[in-house]
């Protein structure tokens, strides 16, 4: 079975400082790789994904993820911080050839301070 | 376009009571849907998966008896907790997938607090 590892908790950076959050998955083939935020009290909002092709994805908000296949890491980047990035971030694995269902890392807690 | 709609976004009921809670894909066709719970600061972890027009699929150790999934029609899928105790209290979060698309990419509603009192 798949799994996802974020092996930051928490993280605390400065507005306006770069960011990267660590995501590591265990799978036997190329799975689809998402990241999602989720503020306090409300649903995932979709990142960016990667499913194929160019390794270095752009989203939303100005991030950006690159997929290693060597490292099995899916990195998730920012270059400046804003406040209202403060949020939980999950990452998550959906298998190839129907990948719906998702598991998700355990999340890191984001802190931005002023 | 892909929005997933969840009712309602917060229940307080009473023990030994059920609740109902709805997600709807409004502007798509949703062959399978899936349901998550989230304890208070830790990740999602799938319950079930919805599939119209047939049985529930449940993750080990999920009671499907307590936790009843219907999808009726391609756009709405319920779930239902059947005599709710403090213990069942939790953020559930459905996600469905737009059968539309090539590749496969779950939208998730906003997510139900429900709390037992």
């Amino acid at each position: 079975a798949q799994s996802v590892t974020q092996p930051d908790i928490h993280i605390t950076v400065s507005e306006g400082a770069s960011l990267e959050l660590r995501c590591n998955y265990s799978y036997g083939a190329t799975p689809y790789l998402f990241w999602y935020v989720q503020s306090p009290g409300q649903g995932l909002q979709l990142l960016l994904k990667y499913f194929s092709g160019d390794t270095l994805v752009q989203g939303i908000k100005g991030f950006e993820a690159e997929f290693k296949r060597s490292q099995s890491s899916f990195n998730l980047r920012k270059p400046s911080v804003h406040w209202s990035d403060a949020a939980e971030y999950f990452c998550a694995v959906g298998l190839t050839g129907g990948g719906n269902k998702l598991t998700f890392g355990t999340g890191t807690q984001l802190k931005v301070e002023l | 376009g892909a929005v997933v709609s969840q009712h309602p976004s917060w229940v307080i009921c009473k023990s030994g009571t059920s609740v109902k809670i709805e997600c709807r894909s409004l502007d798509f066709q949703a062959t399978t849907m899936f349901w998550y719970r989230q304890f208070p600061k830790q990740s999602l972890m799938l319950m079930a998966t919805s599939n119209e027009g047939s049985k529930a699929t449940y993750e080990q150790g999920v009671e499907k008896d307590k936790f009843l999934i219907n999808h009726a029609s391609l756009t709405l899928s319920t779930l239902t907790v059947t005599s709710a105790h403090p213990e069942d209290s939790s953020f559930y979060i459905c996600s469905a997938t737009d059968r539309g698309r090539t590749v496969a990419e779950a939208f998730f509603g906003q997510g139900t607090r429900l709390t037992v009192v």
